[in-house]
């Protein structure tokens, strides 16, 4: 256990409303990441943290933001949802040695855009 | 960059039959490759890596994969499947140095389906 939490698990929301999805970490792990994940899809990278405000795009990004203000939150907001941003989103940590990574998950945010 | 293909997209074995999942992967130089499990509603769970040394690597749940650079493969293996292997399987590889930033490339994912 990785100790990530996310929140919400679930949510409905309308197109064109802001969405802001947390993830929250407790052992201080310096990277984080997150995923949607899509049937056919696998899991594709949305945006990471290297670091407090370090952050870069994924090859998803568009349409999406991030925040890193502390440590252990990293924060992921749709600017103005639509039903293509419906997915299932996982947020990630990193651990490991500095040059061998290995990500653990979350439980993963379903969202749906009506 | 780094690339992965899973080319199962669905695989279904019998219960206490053997199973082997395949991956290729894409990449100039020496990768760390993973196995990833997720059960249906869950996220993912490790099940084992690769990063140097010996190119056999066992992993939690029985599950074992092999390292091939010739064939640019990573291939899960488990010689008796039992039914609560029923999951979808995620191959991932990454890449070293620390401008890399730990980041991972996922394959599409393999489902298997396990018949009593």
């Amino acid at each position: 256990d990785a100790g990530i939490t996310q929140s919400p698990r679930h949510k409905v929301t309308e197109t064109g409303t802001p969405v802001t999805l947390r993830c929250h970490q407790t052992e201080n792990h310096r990277y984080m990441y997150w995923y949607r994940q899509d049937p056919g899809h696998g899991l594709r990278l949305i945006h990471y943290s290297y670091g407090v405000k370090d952050t870069d795009k994924g090859e998803v990004s568009d349409g999406y933001s991030v925040s890193r203000s502390k440590t252990e939150d990293f924060l992921l907001t749709l600017e103005s949802a639509t039903s293509s941003q419906t997915s299932v989103y996982f947020c990630a940590i990193s651990a490991g040695t500095p040059y061998t990574y290995e990500q653990y998950f979350g439980p993963g945010t379903r969202l749906t855009v009506t | 960059a780094q690339s992965v293909t899973q080319p199962d997209i669905h695989i279904t074995v019998s219960e206490g039959a053997s199973l082997e999942l395949r991956c290729n992967y894409s990449y100039g130089a020496t990768p760390y490759l993973f196995w990833y499990v997720q059960s249906p509603g869950q996220g993912l769970q490790l099940l084992l890596k690769y990063f140097s040394g010996d190119t056999l690597v066992q992993g939690i749940k029985g599950f074992e994969a092999e390292f091939k650079r010739s064939q640019s493969s990573f291939n899960l293996r488990k010689p008796s499947v039992h039914w609560s292997d029923a999951a979808e399987y995620f191959c991932a590889v990454g890449v070293a140095g620390g401008t890399s930033y730990g980041k991972l490339t996922f394959g599409q994912g393999t489902i298997l389906t396990v018949h009593p």
